[in-house]
């Protein structure tokens, strides 16, 4: 069985830094293409990011770029979202989800960790 | 970037009865495979979103056949033959041709009348 697991979600003072993780299991994690994908609180979804297989290639949403960085760990099972200068436009639940193949959205998806930007 | 356009944004809908909710790109989602890239998500309360349906039509494997999708170029409706009180609500849909990034609808949610 498909999980994912998320966590380092938290409080989060503007301008500050937070690192999400997500663990992956029931499959081979160097076989996917991986994505975090955002829900601001009663708002909608959005794409945040993701990256092939081997960590070669990541894309990221224009309002992220320079600010967060996606990476992952395979021998780990391992992905990752590292942010920094976080604002209030930030705070959401971040979701870790996999790629079927890129073009496809992603088919499985975690609980969710919250990030909460405020002073 | 792609702006996608879902609606209505609230649909109120009787228990058994059909109902259907229609996606607008601000351009066409034809791939130059000649694949279209149109995927729908479902959002229960309290839950993580779901895969429906990719490539326009396709519905993901546990998907009831009561759900399914249409459309081309840049008009795409999901739609649901007889609504159960489980499809109650958020769809989104999501456009995967012109990424970076994906770009998803307003969302539709779906309530029981």
């Amino acid at each position: 069985e498909v999980q994912l697991l998320e966590s380092g979600g938290g409080l989060v003072q503007p301008g500050g830094s937070l690192r999400l993780s997500c663990t992956a299991s029931g499959f081979i994690f160097s076989n996917y293409w991986m994505t975090w994908l955002r829900q601001a609180p009663g708002k909608g979804l959005e794409w945040v990011a993701n990256i092939k297989e081997d960590g070669s290639q990541k894309y990221y949403v224009d309002s992220v770029k320079g600010r967060f960085t996606i990476s992952r760990d395979n021998a780990k099972n391992s992905l990752y979202l590292q942010m920094n200068s976080v604002g209030a436009e930030d705070t959401a639940m971040y979701y870790c989800a996999r790629d079927e193949y890129p073009h496809y959205g992603s088919n499985y998806w975690g609980q969710g960790t919250l990030v909460t930007v405020s002073a | 970037d792609v702006v996608m356009t879902q609606s209505p944004l609230s649909l109120p809908v009787t228990l058994g009865q059909p109902a259907s909710i229609s996606c607008r790109s601000s351009q066409s989602l034809v791939y130059s495979d000649g694949n279209t890239f149109l995927n729908w998500f479902q959002q229960r309360p309290g839950q993580s979103p779901r895969r429906l349906i990719y490539k326009v039509s396709k519905r993901d494997s546990g998907v009831p056949d009561r759900f399914s999708g249409s459309g081309s170029g840049t008009d795409f409706t999901l739609k649901i033959s007889r609504v159960e009180a489980e499809d109650v609500g958020v769809y989104y849909c999501m456009q995967g041709t012109h990424w970076p990034p994906y770009t998803f609808g307003q969302g539709t949610k779906l309530e029981i009348k």
